[in-house]
């Protein structure tokens, strides 16, 4: 299986500032005849489920706020929020779907400092 | 797509659970259904899917023997039964949709139910 491993586990970061989580796979997600990778990002507020944001490392899924932008390639991956706001805060996945089982990060706890 | 999951569940060791997840607002027989729990304080982990336009399943290793996956399409309804029950299972239980290149592949997870707890414990 590959294994995804973010970093931090848990962020502090001021409203306004810009977020940055970190993501690392144990194997390229690129595939690279398509040039496509397979990887995408969740996020998840306490008693809710995990919502998509970001899937192919970069695209955005209609109506999350252009202030999420998600980069990256092969094994190495962020997720960057611009500027944060209030309603930012959650914990935040990242999943491979390059090859089955599809395999999710840890997660990554977002707070306001 | 709209996915409602049934209720909580509190089961004895040893028995088994069955969540149920009844789709609304898109193709059901075009979806990819699959199961995705979360135990506390942890990350989502894949279970299994089902196709229901080949009736075919396909399950994480992990879980092989304890756990059938099922679509009924007259009703819409997507089924997860967890066999052979332990207090490690303790969990919150998804029921979500996969957007894939391929029926066969995997995928990213698109719509999500609301989750079902299942309790484990004598």
């Amino acid at each position: 299986d590959i294994v995804m491993t973010q970093s931090p586990d848990s962020l502090a970061v001021s409203l306004g500032e810009r977020a940055t989580i970190t993501c690392k796979s144990s194997q390229t997600v690129l595939y690279s005849s398509k040039n496509k990778n397979y990887l995408a990002w969740y996020q998840q507020k306490p008693r809710q489920p995990p919502n998509l944001l970001i899937s192919w490392a970069s695209t955005r899924e209609s109506g999350v706020p252009d202030r999420f932008s998600g980069s990256g390639s092969g094994t190495d991956f962020t997720l960057t929020i611009s500027s944060l706001q209030a309603e930012d805060v959650a914990v935040y996945y990242c999943q491979q779907y390059y090859t089955t089982p599809p395999t999710f990060g840890q997660g990554t706890r977002l707070e306001i400092k | 797509i709209q996915l409602v999951q049934s209720g909580a569940e509190v089961k004895k060791p040893g028995s088994s659970v069955r969540v149920s997840c009844k789709a609304s607002g898109g193709t059901f027989i075009t979806s990819t259904f699959t199961w995705v729990r979360q135990a506390p304080g942890q990350g989502p982990e894949w279970m299994g899917k089902v196709v229901p336009i080949l009736n075919i399943t396909h399950y994480a290793q992990k879980f092989q023997g304890r756990l059938t996956v099922s679509a009924d399409r007259s009703t819409n309804t997507a089924y997860m039964e967890l066999s052979s029950l332990r207090s490690e299972d303790t969990a919150i239980y998804y029921c979500a949709t996969m957007n894939s290149e391929s029926y066969y592949g995997t995928g990213y997870f698109d719509y999500w139910g609301q989750g079902t707890l299942v309790t484990v414990s004598s």
